[in-house]
C-alpha cells in the first residue's frame, strides 16, 4: 500500500491566490513526521515545513501552513499569496517511526503553475 | 549555504562503463545518508541507506552488485554505478540527516548512451 498518496498531479493558481495540495498518509507508528518538499526545474529538493505527530499546532512558515488533521491522516499545504517563483512540482513526505535515520517516503507529487 | 554537495551534477557515459557519484556532507559529520533515484517527473524512490563503516542496506528491487555504495567517511558516500545501461539513465540525489532534519544534495543527472 501507498504511505503517501497525493492525488493531484497538476495544479493551477493565479498569483495572489492561496492554494491547497493534497496529501493522504498511511502508517501505524504513534510517532512520525511529515514534511513537504519543494523541487524546481534545477532538480533540487528545497525543504519547506515540518510537521510532527506529537504537534498540537498546525506547522507555519511564512507563506507555508500545513494542515494537519491526525484523524483523517491528512497533511494538505496551503501556499499563501501565490508567486510566480513557486511554479515547481510538490512533494509531501512522511519519516515513520520513533528512530530519526529511518529515510523520507515520498508521494508522486503534484506540479503547480502559477499564472500571472 | 548548501549542507549537501554531490559530484557530479551532470554526466554522459557510454553503455558498460561505470560512473562514481560522490555524496558528501558539508560542515558536519553524517553516520547515515540516503541514495534516491528519480526518474523523469516522477518520485523519489530511496535506492539504500549508506552508513559510514558497514555495509549499506539496499530497498527491494534494488541490485546491490549494480549499485555500489561506499561510505567510507563521515562525510562523504560514493554510489557507483557498475556497466551502466540506457536504462540507468535517471536523476540520482544523495540526502544526509542532521537533526531532525532531511537534506538533500542538487543531484546527478546520469545518461547512458
Amino acid at each position: 500500500a501507498q504511505k503517501i498518496t497525493q492525488t493531484q498531479p497538476g495544479m493551477f493558481v493565479q498569483e495572489k491566490e492561496a492554494v491547497t495540495l493534497d496529501c493522504t498518509y498511511d502508517t501505524s507508528d504513534q510517532s512520525y513526521g511529515l514534511f513537504w518538499y519543494k523541487q524546481p526545474s534545477s532538480g533540487e529538493m528545497i525543504f519547506l515545513i515540518y510537521q510532527g505527530s506529537y504537534d498540537e499546532q498546525n506547522a507555519t512558515e511564512g507563506r507555508y501552513s500545513l494542515n494537519f488533521q491526525k484523524a483523517r491522516k491528512s497533511a494538505n499545504l496551503v501556499i499563501s499569496a501565490s508567486q510566480l517563483g513557486d511554479s515547481a512540482m510538490y512533494f509531501c513526505a512522511m519519516r515513520e517511526g520513533y528512530l530519526r535515520n529511518t529515510p523520507l517516503v515520498f508521494g508522486k507529487g503534484t506540479r503547480l503553475s502559477v499564472i500571472a | 549555504g548548501a549542507v549537501v554537495s554531490q559530484h557530479p551534477s551532470r554526466v554522459i557515459c557510454k553503455s558498460g562503463t561505470s560512473v562514481k557519484i560522490e555524496c558528501r556532507s558539508l560542515d558536519f559529520q553524517a553516520t547515515t545518508m540516503f541514495w534516491y533515484r528519480q526518474f523523469p517527473k516522477k518520485s523519489l524512490m530511496l535506492m539504500a541507506t549508506s552508513n559510514e563503516g558497514s555495509k549499506a542496506t539496499y530497498e527491494q528491487g534494488v541490485e546491490k552488485d549494480k549499485f555500489l555504495i561506499n561510505h567510507a567517511s563521515l562525510t562523504l558516500s560514493t554510489l557507483t554505478v557498475t556497466s551502466a545501461h540506457p536504462e540507468d539513465s535517471s536523476f540520482y540525489i544523495c540526502s544526509v540527516l542532521r537533526r531532525n532534519e532531511q537534506f538533500f544534495g542538487p543531484g546527478t543527472r546520469l545518461t547512458v548512451l
